[in-house]
């Protein structure tokens, strides 16, 4: 089945720590996507892609970065310069102005 | 001012009262609009789409989109309990893969 995998499903972060989350699509989609989820704020864009080895940014890329070297996958690193992490991360992947298919997304803690 | 604005919630209905949630923006260039369901934990689900004005059904679900007011509804005939979600409204231009999210609007249907 075509789909979007997004690991893991819960991640935990120690202060000045990077982590890296894994975003991995065989629907054979251009454009994939990185947002932010927080409570009553709605879905924020981080970065996006829509090909290969060329990423923007979005509304809120300060404290994380991403690479798009395969058409299939856009991993998403939270590095130690974003102080407040803690979040609902989701991936999502386009072919067009048609809508996204989401993963089923990575929360993350800062422990 | 943001490009796009969700009634907030949260609704409460009874099961099978008729639900309604309703988007505003103030870009003129959307012409796709679509309609997200997010359960608790899981990544948004596509429900509904449309292109530009008009009505479109869908079982129980209705997408109005009214270009002129810049105002588009969903509305949920007969509401179940499994209905018991979060309901994103989202938009885009025609060249434009990005889409524009409301903040959602949560919906408790009661049995």
């Amino acid at each position: 089945d075509g789909g979007i995998t997004q690991s893991p499903k819960y991640l935990f972060r120690k202060e000045g720590q990077n982590v890296t989350l894994s975003c991995e699509q065989n629907l054979n989609h251009d454009a994939m996507y990185w947002y932010r989820q927080d409570p009553g704020q709605g879905l924020r864009l981080i970065y996006y892609s829509q090909i290969v080895n060329d990423f923007q940014k979005g509304d809120i890329a300060e404290g994380y970065s991403v690479s798009r070297e395969k058409k299939e996958s856009f991993p998403l690193t939270v590095t130690s310069a974003q102080k407040n992490p803690t979040a609902f991360y989701l991936c999502a992947s386009s072919i067009s102005s048609r809508g996204y298919t989401f993963g089923s997304g990575t929360r993350l803690t800062v422990v | 001012q943001k490009e796009v604005e969700q009634d907030p919630g949260p609704l409460s209905v009874p099961e099978g009262a008729i639900v309604s949630l309703n988007c505003t923006y103030s870009n003129s260039a959307f012409q796709y609009f679509m309609w997200y369901r997010q359960y608790s934990r899981k990544g948004p689900e596509l429900l509904m789409y449309t292109y530009s004005s008009g009505n479109k059904e869908d079982g129980r679900f209705t997408a109005q989109v009214d270009k002129s007011s810049k105002y588009i509804s969903l509305f949920i005939r007969d509401s179940q309990p499994s209905d018991s979600a979060t309901y994103l409204c989202a938009m885009s231009g025609s060249n434009d893969y990005k889409l524009s999210f409301g903040a959602g609007t949560t919906v408790t249907v009661r049995a």
